[in-house]
């Protein structure tokens, strides 16, 4: 069974470009969750969805970041204008609604010149 | 805002070593979850413990969730180089926020052959 679907695994952009992060849900789950991991800062959540719904985006660091989920196995995180503080390694996780356990995509790492 | 910290921030051990990795806060979780985590890939659950006091084992690992269900530990017995990784513990808060994790800043551990 495929896992957690994440793209691109790598980007590399400049400073004010707009930035598009993918991830694919793992067939049947209906909860998705956008982190952020860096070494300062460790892994944050930053917004969470049940059922397409998003539930607590109070993680998203500000306005320049939006997420989203156009169908109930995929969702986008939006960085528009990208700040070199934007680069980090971005997760997206899914898991059953109301299950404990959370599996995790190979992550993008992003890097913001 | 929950908090937990994690510690030793790093371990480097000889193979064959016991260690301990500690996981504290002042709050109160209703789960609390041990992650281990591999460079380039995302964060896999190794074990979540639900009540107070409560105690599993996975092989050689122990966990062990404080009475209080505000602590927890990670036992590692003769450690082998296999285990070297980024260790992660992760609580949950439950009732209307059931799903969303506060991460530990993880431990970094080195086992040497």
């Amino acid at each position: 069974d495929a896992g957690v679907i994440q793209s691109p695994r790598h980007e590399v952009t400049e400073m004010g470009q707009e930035v598009t992060l993918r991830c694919k849900l793992i067939s049947g789950h209906n909860s998705l969750f956008w982190y952020r991991q860096t070494m300062m800062r460790g892994l944050e959540l930053l917004i969470y969805f049940n059922n397409n719904v998003p539930i607590d985006d109070s993680g998203m660091p500000e306005d320049r970041f939006s997420a989203k989920m156009p169908n109930a196995s995929f969702s986008t995180l939006k960085i528009q204008p990208s700040e070199p503080r934007d680069s980090a390694v971005y997760f997206c996780a899914s898991s059953l609604l109301g299950a404990r356990t959370q599996y995790f995509g190979p992550g993008t790492r992003l890097l913001v010149l | 805002t929950q908090l937990l910290e994690q510690s030793p921030q790093f371990l480097s051990i000889q193979e064959g070593e016991n260690l301990t990795v500690y996981c504290n806060s002042s709050s109160v979780f209703s789960s609390l979850q041990w992650y281990r985590q591999e460079p380039g890939e995302g964060p896999v659950l190794l074990v979540t413990v639900v009540t107070g006091g409560e105690v599993k084992k996975l092989k050689r690992l122990t966990f062990q969730f404080g009475d209080a269900r505000k602590d927890s530990s990670l036992h590692i017995t003769a450690a082998q180089p296999g285990d070297t990784g980024l260790y992660l513990c992760a609580g949950a808060s439950g009732g209307t926020s059931y799903g969303k994790l506060t991460f530990g800043q993880g431990t970094i551990l080195t086992v040497h052959p």
